[in-house]
């Protein structure tokens, strides 16, 4: 069964704590994306990666970390400094040149109160 | 990104019926515009794409309409099913990234 999984779909954390979600791909894609969703708003790009060991700030990296060490893992830190990190995060992946093609994870629901 | 609140445009139809989604992009350099469906607590899924140098391209059910002198995107799907309800992004590219819209939400009744 081949695709992206994100894990947990639910995650629940206090105010001040940082917290780590995961995406991992088996489609032997090259690049990798982090998206936020808030309800009633299109995506909005966290932090992305063409390739392994280096990454990019997309149009709201503030207060967000992310690694890329393997090529099937990008791993989305939240940390305390994310003012409102409540929200639906979607990782995504593509291969190398094709942004236009990507594909999703069934997203991570992160409820920090 | 600009906040607009909790309320996305809806398109309300009967099931049957031909439905119309329309999207103004912002980047008139873009070289791709998609179409994706995302339904309630789930990661969006593909429908169709187009090249800037298209005008128009078919799928199964869905048809994707590009003006890129108003700048604007359509996508239509034929004999809407209750299945189709979900909501619908566009989406451009920039040089190595998507930039999303904000979507529409399409109900179908039987």
């Amino acid at each position: 069964d081949g695709g992206i999984t994100q894990s947990p779909k639910y995650l629940f954390r206090k105010e001040g704590q940082n917290v780590t979600l995961s995406c991992e791909q088996n489609l032997n894609h090259d690049a990798m994306y982090w998206y936020r969703q808030d309800p009633g708003q299109g995506l909005r790009l966290i932090y992305y990666s063409q390739i392994v060991n280096d990454f990019q700030k997309g149009d709201i990296a503030e207060g967000y970390s992310v690694s890329r060490e393997k090529k099937e893992s990008f791993p989305l830190t939240v940390t305390s400094a994310q003012k409102n990190p409540t929200a639906f995060y979607l990782c995504a992946s593509s291969s190398a040149g094709a942004s236009y093609e990507q594909y999703f994870g069934p997203g991570t629901r992160l409820t920090v109160t | 990104g600009e906040s607009v609140g909790l309320h996305l445009p809806t398109l309300s139809v009967q099931e049957g019926d031909n439905s119309i989604i329309n999207c103004a992009y912002s980047n008139s350099a873009s070289d791709y515009f998609i179409w994706y469906k995302q339904e309630s607590g789930k990661g969006p899924q593909f429908i169709i794409d187009i090249r800037s140098n298209m005008d128009k391209r078919q799928g199964q059910r869905v048809t994707v309409l590009l003006n890129k002198t108003v700048k604007h995107l359509s996508l239509q799907i034929a004999a809407t099913q209750p299945g189709d309800s979900a909501v619908y992004f566009c989406a451009e590219t920039g040089y190595s990234t998507l930039t999303f819209g904000k979507g529409t939400m399409l109900l179908v009744s039987p």
